[in-house]
């Protein structure tokens, strides 16, 4: 069946630092694939999206390109600020309407 | 902004109790579902509501669950007899379509703890 793989987290960094959290997904055919975010307190946000190979799902300075090849969707931002910290979660739908999610990954920005 | 809204945030119940867990969807969504998340594990999908009936379901979702929408904003998860495996956050989700492409809003969850 579908399923997502993520870094394992947690992951801390300084503020301005690059960040890099990893996503990789099994599916049959083309799924479209998910970046939420959810800040403390609050639900799953999506954060960007990618609908076919090669598209860049975009928002608030993070990036995601669709990779078909590496089967990848990994999120990138060049320099985070502290109010990025939440937790990451990388997901993929594909036909029916359930998301399927990888497990997260807890983000730390120290200022 | 609309948003979906849960209740409780946090329900500490016995073992073997029904939990009733609430939802208010976004108001003209049609697409109703209920995610769960056991401390440490993915987020994982249980079931999704579409005209009064269930449309899909997951594995998890065994007769023990069931789900309603009683009125016409509310949308709810009954545990009929809980077990210490049913402690996670419950998170439910509305769309306004379904679809490859349609966005799924959620709520912040209810931490559901089983003693």
């Amino acid at each position: 069946g579908n399923s997502v793989t993520q870094m394992e987290g947690p992951v801390t960094l300084s503020e301005e630092a690059f960040l890099t959290i990893n996503c990789t997904y099994t599916a049959t055919g083309y799924p479209s694939l998910f970046w939420y975010v959810q800040y403390p307190g609050e639900g799953l946000q999506l954060l960007l999206k990618a609908t076919k190979a090669d598209d860049k799902g975009s928002n608030k300075g993070f990036e995601a390109t669709y990779r078909k090849e590496t089967t990848s969707f990994h999120l990138e931002k060049g320099s985070v600020q502290v109010s990025d910290s939440a937790v990451y979660f990388c997901a993929l739908v594909q036909g029916a309407q359930k998301l399927v999610f990888g497990q997260g990954t807890r983000l730390t920005i120290n200022p | 902004e609309p948003e979906v809204t849960q209740t409780p945030s946090h329900q500490v119940t016995q073992m073997g109790q029904e939990v009733i867990l609430r939802c208010v969807p976004i108001s003209n969504h049609l697409y109703f579902y209920w995610y769960r998340q056991i401390l440490g594990q993915k987020v994982e999908f249980l079931v999704s509501f579409y005209n009064n009936e269930i449309s899909e379901k997951s594995e998890i979702f065994d007769d023990q669950f069931s789900v309603e929408r009683p009125d016409g904003s509310n949308f709810t998860l009954k545990i009929r007899s809980t077990k210490l495996e049913d402690s996670a956050m419950y998170f439910c989700a509305s769309s306004e379509l379904s679809g490859t492409y349609n966005e799924q809003f959620f709520g912040p969850g209810t931490r559901l703890t089983v003693l």
